[in-house]
């Protein structure tokens, strides 16, 4: 069964820390993906990598920066964390133009 | 900017209707169009992919449509079930998606 793992379903953190999200996918797909989802204004791709060390401004990426070294493995790095940056984040992997498959989430709370 | 919107936020339905839920898009001509289904707290689940030379696409009881000159894509559940509700997100684009907020579908029994 496919699979994408994020390293933390629930995540606590205090304005200025710096927060790292790790996501995984097990299917050797080319492309990963970085969104953030809040009410009402429907996922917003933060940043996304179609190769290793290769990476592409999404949206929104003011923030935040990303990495990955490995195929499998996409990190996402909050700098300096702030409380407008209180979200769900989902990461996403695709093989071309096929559909991305979602890991279940990250829900971080900055305070 | 390209967009993608989902003119309602909710659609609350009794079992057994068909649901239909609309898709536009505006500032570009996205090649596909990509329907997803999100549970509460989970991550969205992809449901079907439609290409812009197809306009028709069924799966199960879901069917779903692209027209280009409306700029526009119907989503339909058929035969609706309780174990359907849920809010599903439509996208646009190739490899990089535009989403929309979704519509999140209520089916009563």
């Amino acid at each position: 069964d496919v699979k994408v793992t994020q390293s933390s379903r629930y995540l606590v953190k205090r304005t200025g820390e710096k927060v790292f999200l790790e996501c995984v996918q097990d299917m050797d797909h080319e492309n990963m993906f970085w969104y953030r989802q809040d009410p009402g204004l429907g996922l917003r791709l933060i940043y996304f990598s179609y190769d290793v060390k290769m990476k592409e401004k999404g949206d929104i990426p003011e923030g935040y920066s990303v990495s990955r070294e490995k195929k499998e493995r996409f990190s996402l790095i909050l700098e300096s964390a702030s409380t407008n940056q209180t979200s769900m984040y989902l990461c996403a992997s695709s093989q071309g133009s096929n559909e991305q498959f979602f890991g279940p989430g990250t829900r971080l709370t900055v305070l | 900017s390209q967009k993608i919107e989902q003119n309602s936020e909710a659609l609350n339905i009794q079992e057994g209707k068909t649901a239909t839920l609309t898709c536009n898009y505006t500032n570009y001509s996205p090649a596909y169009l990509q329907w997803y289904r999100q549970d509460p707290g989970r991550g969205p689940v992809f449901l079907l992919l439609i290409r812009e030379n197809e306009k028709e696409k069924r799966k199960e009881r879901l069917k779903v449509t692209f027209d280009t000159t409306l700029k526009q894509s119907l989503f339909h559940i058929t035969a609706s079930q309780p174990a359907d509700s849920a809010t599903y997100l439509c996208a646009g684009g190739d490899y990089k998606l535009s989403f929309g907020a979704g519509t999140t579908v209520t089916v009563r029994a």
